[in-house]
């Protein structure tokens, strides 16, 4: 029973395409992310929404853009894309308290190339 | 701003011999503290966290890590190696407004037999 699911897991399309990621989460979390890791490996935040409000936007191009139906899904929608956007995009979730913060859970993330 | 630097972007060691992987923070305030690790082609699965509770924290599969506010480090540790620790580690402060994580670079560990 997977905790955080992302689809799909694997996405390959020409520039110039929208495409969309979705995210689902079943642990009952307030607040969901997407991270982007770059050919690198750094992980750097995009977007964060706590109870489907948007509470993070990291200077994030306008061609990206973060959706969230309910409190359990938060999907990434990307208009016109480009070669740089080629990435492995996780989600994730986790309950943010007074006072700290518990752990992040995440997604087995979905790589995108962009040809 | 709350930050984190990982000193080795690779280690390498040997099959039963002990795991030290570096960590240093920046952080205005007591931080929340978190080790990950990524299996090639994985996602990425909490080891362990430090939330003030304890300086010394015990995590999963052996490894643990110590808070020391001294010197604002937080070093992962594991006393025998094992070949499927190979993976990329990454150090972790969570940022105090909307449970933003800050990620290390990585340290790459490999395991020879």
């Amino acid at each position: 029973d997977t905790a955080v699911s992302q689809t799909p897991k694997y996405l390959v399309t020409q520039m110039g395409n929208d495409k969309s990621i979705k995210c689902e989460q079943n642990l009952g979390h307030d607040t969901m992310y997407w991270y982007k890791q770059d050919s690198k490996k750094f992980l750097k935040i995009m977007f964060s929404y706590n109870n489907k409000e948007l509470i993070i936007n990291e200077t994030v191009p306008n061609r990206f853009s973060p959706k969230s139906p309910d409190k359990a899904h938060l999907n990434l929608h990307i208009n016109s894309l480009e070669l740089g956007d080629s990435a492995v995009y996780f989600c994730a979730s986790s309950q943010v308290r007074t006072g700290g913060v518990t752990e992040a859970f995440f997604g087995q993330g979905t790589r995108l190339t962009v040809v | 701003a709350q930050s984190v630097t990982q000193l080795d972007s690779h280690v390498s060691v040997s099959e039963g011999t002990p795991v030290l992987l570096r960590c240093n923070y920046s952080s205005s305030y007591s931080p929340s503290l978190f080790w990950y690790v990524q299996h090639p082609n994985k996602g990425l699965q909490l080891l362990l966290k430090y939330t003030s509770a304890a300086t010394l924290v015990k995590g999963i599969n052996g490894f643990e890590a110590e808070f020391k506010k001294s010197e604002t480090s937080f070093h992962l540790t594991k006393p025998s190696a094992h070949m499927s620790d190979a993976a990329e580690y990454f150090c972790v402060v969570s940022d105090s407004g909307g449970g933003k994580l800050i990620f290390g670079q990585g340290t790459e560990l490999s395991v020879k037999p």
